[in-house]
């Protein structure tokens, strides 16, 4: 299967401190995106990074991108209680019509 | 600016009833438009697509089908619900398969 892996499943940190998930997929792609969740509500869109990209940026996200390893990281930094979510990774695979979510890393920030 | 509005927001169910949940956009022309399940603690998966209207694609085999009879339209139906089709059902729009995807507030669909 496509579908993404994150790692870890759950994360439990201190407000300031830095969060780090990861995502690992299986075939080539075209782009992959993040997304965030808050529990019962629908996904917001953080950050698209292309398949031609190493590393971006959006205020205190930032994702990397290892085409050869087939793996992302996204690092949130100065973490906030506001940050507590589940994050996944989404895959836009070559010549498919899918796209493959994760299973989600559901991050929690303890004020 | 663009939104998606998604209703109901929850839906309870006998098996074996029929479905109707609607989507639409406004805001935007001829987007993408998506259909997602997510089961308890999982990601989601892609049920249907569509480009335009009149036309919708699935990858996946299901009790459930989609149509899009306007531009900014898009419908999650099924004649006979079964107890595997609950779950948290979201419709999602982009301008194209490269760019974000934006979610609407989802429908919550449980089968008794």
């Amino acid at each position: 299967s496509q579908q993404g892996e994150e790692d870890p499943q759950a994360l439990s940190i201190q407000e300031g401190e830095n969060a780090t998930m990861n995502c690992s997929y299986k075939t080539s792609i075209n782009n992959l995106q993040w997304y965030r969740q808050n529990s019962g509500r629908g996904l917001v869109h953080l950050i698209l990074i292309r398949s031609n990209e190493r590393e971006k940026h959006s205020g205190r996200l930032r994702v990397t991108l290892d085409t050869s390893k087939k793996s992302s990281s996204l690092l949130i930094t100065a973490s906030r209680a506001a940050d507590t979510a589940s994050y996944f990774c989404a895959t836009d695979p070559f010549q498919s019509n899918q796209f493959y979510f994760g299973t989600g890393t559901s991050l929690t920030v303890i004020p | 600016s663009q939104t998606i509005h998604q209703w109901p927001a929850t839906l309870v169910q006998p098996v074996g009833s029929p479905l109707s949940l609607e989507c639409t956009v406004e805001g935007t022309s001829n987007p993408n438009l998506y259909w997602y399940r997510q089961a308890a603690g999982r990601g989601l998966q892609l049920l249907f697509y569509s480009v335009g209207i009149g036309q919708i694609s699935s990858e996946v085999p299901q009790n459930l089908s989609a149509s899009r009879p306007q531009d900014r339209q898009f419908i999650l139906s099924s004649k006979k619900l079964l107890l595997s089709d609950s779950g948290f059902y979201l419709c999602a729009w982009s301008l194209n398969r490269a760019q974000p995807q934006h979610f609407g507030d989802g429908t919550r669909l449980s089968i008794l």
